[in-house]
């Protein structure tokens, strides 16, 4: 069974742009979480969505938005990127709404690099 | 203010040797406990979930346990493998009017050598 995969692994943009990282979870998984990891404030949670509809929600600007589809892939957008949102994008999937009980599989990341 | 806090920092330990990390918690109301393992430059992996009425749970060579009076828990790792060297964390849930909050700490960094 594939595991969770996050496209594209390394990203390098500049102050000012936008990005999107794509996440594609386990098949048969309907939630998906996603989860910033930096040096020095260590993992965050981003936002988790289920059944396409965002159900919970972690401490972010708005510059942070993402969706689902109906296929359960899941897409994080980032706006007006700052040199402060270089990190280690993590997306974690699961078959049930993620926290709760559920155990979550995670991916290897997108490393994002703000220049 | 919902923290989590783990300790040590860092470890290093004998291969075949036991060792105990640490994790207290000041999340209220509780939901769940959860212990990661993260490899150097991979996503976390699940090693153990557990809820306010469970106080010990095993996943092979990993232990981990919970007292939910003194908001403790605490990852065993049995007969220590090189391959346990990585960051281990630990995550609290909370739920709050609805909304679950998740809070992670910072980690404890164990190399076990040979």
């Amino acid at each position: 069974k594939a595991g969770v995969t996050q496209t594209p692994r390394y990203l390098i943009k500049t102050r000012g742009q936008q990005v999107t990282l794509s996440c594609s979870p386990i098949s048969g998984h309907r939630s998906v979480s996603w989860y910033q990891q930096t040096p020095g404030q260590g993992l965050q949670f981003l936002f988790e969505y289920f059944s396409e509809t965002q159900r919970n929600k972690g401490n972010f600007p708005g510059r942070f938005s993402g969706r689902q589809f109906s296929n359960s892939r899941s897409e994080m957008n980032v706006s007006t990127l700052e040199l402060g949102d270089s990190a280690l994008y993590l997306c974690a999937s699961s078959p049930g709404l993620a926290l709760s009980n559920q155990p979550q599989h995670f991916g290897d990341g997108t490393r994002l690099s703000i220049l | 203010k919902n923290q989590v806090e783990q300790s040590p920092q860092s470890l290093i330990i004998l291969e075949g040797k036991n060792c105990t990390l640490q994790c207290n918690y000041t999340v209220s109301p509780f939901s769940n406990l959860r212990w990661y393992k993260q490899d150097t430059g991979r996503g976390p992996v699940s090693l153990t979930i557990m809820t306010f009425s469970e106080n010990t749970k095993s996943n092979g060579r990993y232990t981990a346990t919970l007292d939910a009076d003194t908001k403790q828990s605490s990852l065993h790792i049995t007969a220590s493998q090189l391959s346990d060297s990585a960051s281990y964390i630990c995550v609290v849930t909370n739920d709050s009017g609805g909304y679950q909050k998740v809070t992670f700490g910072t980690g404890t960094k164990l190399q076990v050598i040979p």
